[in-house]
């Protein structure tokens, strides 16, 4: 049963570039949501995507965009890049919402360095 | 003031000890909540579910409280391999989950 995968594990941009990460969810997982943690800090939510919208977004400016694919799988594009933009960012899949909703599932992670 | 609160600690404990983590939320419509555990420069991983009337598993207890917005994890009977930090989640039904910031624990021989 293949788990959450996210590519790439690593990058390094260069500020004001473009970047976008990828994510497939666990099989028979619907929901994706990225998350950005900081070093020391708890992950903190960007976007949710269910059935190929964004239903849910954090505080997170117009520069982090996101898709969702008719197989569930997902992308995150950061636009415009700043040196603050470097953190470890995490894609977490799950079935459903509400009282469906059981716990994330989490991908190893890309971590983002901006130079 | 953050949503989800945790005390970062870090907890250093003996192997054997018992040890219990506490997390405040502030949002009331709040809907699911659970405990992971993250190990260091790894994914977030999913430990616990808590419900209200508290759950078990294992060396684990976790127990929620409603009223004052308060959610517990009692680990028993710590190991070595119990090191790690622990993040408290809230989620509501609209499908947003918050973290904590997490709390460190170190067992020690």
């Amino acid at each position: 049963d293949a788990g959450v995968t996210q590519s790439p594990t690593h990058l390094i941009k260069t500020r004001g570039q473009q970047v976008t990460l990828r994510c497939s969810p666990k099989s028979g997982h619907d929901t994706v949501s990225w998350y950005q943690q900081a070093l020391g800090q708890g992950p903190q939510f960007i976007f949710q995507y269910y059935e190929e919208e964004e239903r849910q977004r954090g505080n997170f400016p117009d520069r982090f965009s996101g898709h969702q694919f008719p197989n569930y799988s997902s992308e995150l594009n950061v636009n415009a890049l700043l040196l603050g933009d470097s953190a470890l960012y995490l894609c977490a899949s799950s079935l459903g919402q509400g009282a469906r909703f059981y716990g994330y599932t989490f991908g190893s992670g890309t971590r983002l360095t901006v130079v | 003031r953050k949503e989800v609160e945790q005390d970062p600690g870090p907890f250093n404990v003996p192997e054997g000890a018992t040890v219990a983590f506490n997390c405040t939320y502030s949002n009331s419509a709040s809907q699911s909540f659970f405990w992971y555990r993250q190990d260091c420069r790894k994914e977030p991983k999913l430990l616990m579910s808590v419900y209200s009337s508290g759950n078990e598993d294992g060396r684990f207890t976790a127990q929620l409280n409603r009223a004052s917005q308060y959610i517990s994890l009692l680990i028993r009977d710590s190991k070595l391999s119990d090191s790690a930090t622990y993040l408290c989640v809230v989620g509501t039904n609209a499908g947003k989950s918050t973290f904590g910031d997490g709390t460190t624990l170190t067992v020690k021989p």
